[in-house]
């Protein structure tokens, strides 16, 4: 089974853009959650979605946005971009809300 | 979610086993304990989790204290390919606790000749 995927790999931006991050999760994973990971914060929640639906949410600015489409696939928008937005975002899959999550290889961002 | 606490790192000989340790003493009874493991700048990697009962699969082994307070991870024969940093996590096991991972800072294992 291919695991979850995510597009592009490297990513450069300004500040004041926007961006849009891809994860394809494992085939048959209902559910997708992003994490942000930087040097100063280390790995933090940010969003889950199941069903197309947010379920929970983590601690950060609005600027920060997904949502799921019905083939279970996953978006994350940062508008607004700021430095430290600069970081590597992470998706994670798994088959329902208590199953083990699996990651993907995720997305560098590096604001300039 | 139940706060751990890990040593923030480790050495072990190539070859040797390493022996992982981590409290979670405020566990609850309906939360799982998880492993997880990051090698430089790819995603986390999963490796196995408990609930109550030892737990062994191809790469690790995991062995939970009867109060369940703390738990270790073993790596019966480590490699240099196993130097990463390594989490433990403990986690809700129902649906409406919400399906989040909160990552503590780990534990960083350097495997050497």
């Amino acid at each position: 089974k291919a695991g979850v995927t995510q597009t592009p790999r490297y990513l450069i931006k300004t500040r004041g853009q926007q961006v849009t991050l891809s994860c394809s999760p494992i085939s048959g994973h209902r559910s997708v959650s992003w994490y942000q990971q930087t040097p100063g914060q280390g790995l933090q929640f940010l969003f889950e979605y199941f069903s197309e639906t947010q379920r929970n949410k983590g601690n950060f600015p609005g600027r920060f946005s997904g949502r799921q489409f019905s083939n279970s696939r996953s978006e994350m928008n940062v508008s607004t971009l700021e430095l430290g937005d600069s970081a590597l975002y992470l998706c994670a899959s798994s088959m329902d809300r208590v199953e083990t999550q699996y990651f993907g290889p995720g997305t560098r961002l590096l604001v300039l | 979610d139940a706060k751990t606490t890990q040593p923030p790192s480790m050495d072990c000989a190539e070859g040797r086993a390493a022996n992982l340790p981590c409290n979670h003493s405020t566990i609850s009874g309906n939360e799982y304990v998880y492993w997880y493991r990051q090698i430089h700048s790819q995603g986390p990697q999963y490796i196995i989790h408990g609930l109550k009962n030892n737990e062994t699969n191809e790469m690790a082994s995991l062995i939970i204290t009867e109060d369940r307070k703390s738990s270790t991870l073993i790596l019966p024969h480590a490699t240099l390919r196993d130097t990463a940093v390594y989490y433990c996590i403990v986690r809700v096991a129902f649906t409406g606790g919400g399906n989040k991972l909160t990552f503590g800072t780990g534990t960083q294992l350097k495997v050497e000749l």
